[in-house]
């Protein structure tokens, strides 16, 4: 199975910082990652899939970029309603394997 | 809108069964791949089960081989997991989540889960 090693586990950020996350895959995923946002409560929610196509009405603060091996999730510009933790997940091998996930909170 | 709602989970005994569902509703349920994926309480998203259109293929986590039976009924837009031989570390929220027909499909679509206890 393909091994997501997701990096930082959590995160602390003030209003308006950028941050970023990422996402190591243990072989070459070709692209094929997307990121989900969850929040306490609720399901997971699509934000981007093949490295960095938004998903439609997710606002353009949040971006993704990689190749190979390496990926990585940006925010900028963090607003409150960010709060909430990231998974990775690739998509091109079979099983499907998630990041073990960043917990994003306010500093 | 795309809707997914499960259904039938609860507490349980380990060694003991369980039925889980998934209604569909707002897409053509029949043109999509299915899957089920669980979270354990504050850990994180393990994928358990995928059943494809037309039900060919059919795959499982090596974890839940042998104890779990997902299947489908395009009739009734219902997606089902059949749970057997439960242990604790089967607790968890179970989410049906829909896929795309491509070759490389990721979850677009969850549903709220369903909370699958396995406690004596």
């Amino acid at each position: 199975d393909i091994q997501m090693t997701q990096s930082p586990p959590s995160l602390s950020a003030s209003l308006g910082d950028k941050v970023t996350i990422t996402c190591q895959a243990s072989q070459d995923i070709n692209k094929f990652i997307a990121w989900y946002q969850q929040k306490p409560g609720k399901a997971p929610g699509l934000l981007i899939h093949y490295t960095s196509t938004l998903v439609s009405g997710i606002p353009s603060r949040f971006s993704g970029s990689g190749s190979g091996r390496d990926y990585s999730f940006s925010i900028s510009n963090v607003e409150s309603e960010d709060i909430a933790t990231y998974y990775c997940l690739q998509y091109d091998f079979s099983p499907r394997t998630f990041g073990g996930g960043t917990k994003l909170e306010l500093k | 809108e795309v809707q997914l709602v499960e259904s039938g989970g609860g507490l349980v005994q380990p060694g003991r069964s369980l039925n889980l569902s998934c209604l569909a509703s707002g897409f053509t349920f029949s043109n999509y791949g299915m899957n089920w994926i669980r979270q354990a309480p504050g850990k994180g998203l393990e994928w358990v089960a995928s059943v494809s259109s037309g039900s060919s293929y059919i795959y499982y986590a090596d974890t839940v081989k042998g104890r779990f039976t997902i299947s489908r009924d395009d009739a009734k837009n219902t997606l089902y997991l059949q749970v057997t031989s439960l242990r604790s570390e089967d607790t968890a929220l179970y989410y049906c989540a829909r896929h795309g027909n491509n070759l490389h499909y990721y979850f677009d679509y969850w549903g709220q889960g369903v909370m699958v206890t396995v406690s004596s």
